[in-house]
């Protein structure tokens, strides 16, 4: 299946900001709510945004989404330590009736 | 709190069989669709199955059509993965996860499957 495309690796120093874009096509991001999700080598997948720019209780507002047309962005503000992990977009596709999945964004906080 | 339990991975031999099982609690199961998805060592995540909530709609990836099912009981609170003939490739992985509209949202802390001689 289709994937979408992420940068393979972004970095910034500890309190700026970031941002990791996720651009796809009309059949996917451009008609569906697109997720994101952090993971931190070696465990599971954490749910970070959904339904573009939503977050799950428990999620910082320091992290947000946003999406134009048939691209996506993941902000995160006040970088820590912490956030140094992979982030990764997913989103329906309707014309595959699939879900599809961006192949990863690796954070490093320099 | 969102819980989700994968059981039944381990260590199979190529063309056999094994069912993942995924135990849900801290919501009602029976209101949410349901993902597998699967990552392989070192590589990124890649989805291989959707089932609604009422077991209606199910999808599958490519790799997965023909091979894998998907199903629930609803009674049991649990999700299945029945994975067939299996091929050193499906060595992954693999996580549950409940659905939020029709993508991934919170996942389970996965199921290792080794396909191996």
């Amino acid at each position: 299946q289709s994937m979408l495309t992420q940068p393979p690796s972004v970095s910034a120093a500890p309190g700026q900001k970031v941002t990791i874009s996720c651009s796809g096509s009309s059949s996917n991001i451009g008609n569906n709510y697109v997720s994101w999700y952090q993971q931190v080598p070696g465990t599971a997948p954490k749910f970070l945004i959904y339904e573009n720019n939503k977050r799950p209780s428990g999620i910082p507002d320091r992290f947000s989404g946003s999406k134009s047309g048939t691209s996506a962005t993941l902000g995160i503000t006040g970088l820590q330590t912490g956030d140094e992990a992979d982030y990764y977009c997913g989103t329906w596709d309707s014309s595959l009736s699939v879900v599809v999945f961006g192949g990863g964004t690796k954070l490093t906080v320099l | 709190q969102v819980h989700l339990v994968e059981s039944g991975g381990g260590v199979v031999q190529p063309g056999r069989s094994l069912r993942l099982s995924c135990a849900a609690s801290g919501f009602t199961f029976s209101d949410y669709n349901m993902h597998w998805v699967r990552q392989a060592p070192g590589k990124g995540l890649e989805w291989v199955a959707f089932i609604s909530y009422g077991s209606r709609d199910i999808y599958y990836a490519d790799s997965a059509k023909g091979r894998f099912s998907i199903s629930r009981d609803n009674s049991k609170n649990t999700v299945y993965l029945q994975m067939n003939s299996l091929r050193p490739e499906d060595t992954a992985v693999y996580y549950c996860a409940r659905g939020i509209l029709r993508t991934p949202g919170d996942w389970g802390q996965g199921a290792l499957v080794t396909v191996s001689s």
